[in-house]
């Protein structure tokens, strides 16, 4: 595709409930990002993958935050008995090479409602 | 990783140039500063990179002193379209992760 695409746009879930949230970098590009982003609130670094690797865990919020990435492509932020708090803008970008001086190019975001 | 330091908001008007500074004084060697702009509603996009001295490119250009503990971002003749949510980043060149701050907001009159 031409960019970064995320699913679903918006997600609305009962509290408990378990949510996946899905990207799709951009062809070729070999790290992805997932931020987290609350209303009014700057970027919160949640994982970062080189390739299928996850060299940096360390911005997940809970164990109840996961994620993976196969293929080094598509990747998904899993959330296990979400939680009110958990609502916010789910961002995943990609860059071409791992290196933080790489341009990132974002996706639209998935906008998580957790009532 | 170095912590980057904006004014959380600046208000301007059509046609003036805006500068925006970001403080960095933990800025590693290795490190780029690179700024994002976010508009409401949509994921960053990137505006601008340097290392030292003066970018520039069709959009803004980038200050960047020789200790490298500060750079600005500048926006000559801004116009409505540029009321956004600007952010400083500094990162390796190396090893990935990338810290955002909060952010500056722009806000442009008419």
């Amino acid at each position: 595709g031409a960019g970064v695409s995320q699913s679903p746009s918006n997600k609305v879930t009962e509290k408990g409930k378990d949510v996946e949230l899905r990207c799709d970098p951009i062809s070729g590009h070999t790290a992805l990002y997932w931020y987290r982003q609350s209303l009014g609130q700057g970027l919160e670094f949640l994982i970062y993958f080189q390739g299928n690797s996850a060299p940096d865990k360390s911005g997940l919020p809970s164990d109840r935050f996961s994620a993976e990435r196969t293929g080094g492509s598509v990747s998904t932020l899993t959330i296990q008995r979400t939680q009110q708090e958990d609502s916010a803008v789910y961002l995943c970008a990609s860059t071409l090479a791992s290196g933080g001086a790489d341009t990132q190019y974002f996706g639209p975001g998935t906008r998580l409602t957790v009532l | 990783l170095a912590k980057t330091t904006q004014p959380i908001s600046m208000d301007s008007y059509e046609g003036q140039e805006v500068n925006i500074t970001c403080s960095h004084n933990n800025i590693a060697t290795n490190d780029y500063i690179t700024w994002y702009q976010q508009f409401p509603s949509q994921g960053p996009r990137f505006i601008i990179q340097g290392y030292k001295t003066k970018v520039t490119n069709e959009v803004a250009s980038l200050f960047i002193p020789a200790d490298r503990k500060s750079s600005t971002l500048s926006l000559p003749r801004v116009s409505l379209s540029d009321t956004a949510v600007y952010y400083c980043l500094v990162g390796a060149n190396q090893g990935g992760k990338l810290i955002f701050g909060q952010g500056t907001e722009l806000s442009v009159k008419p």
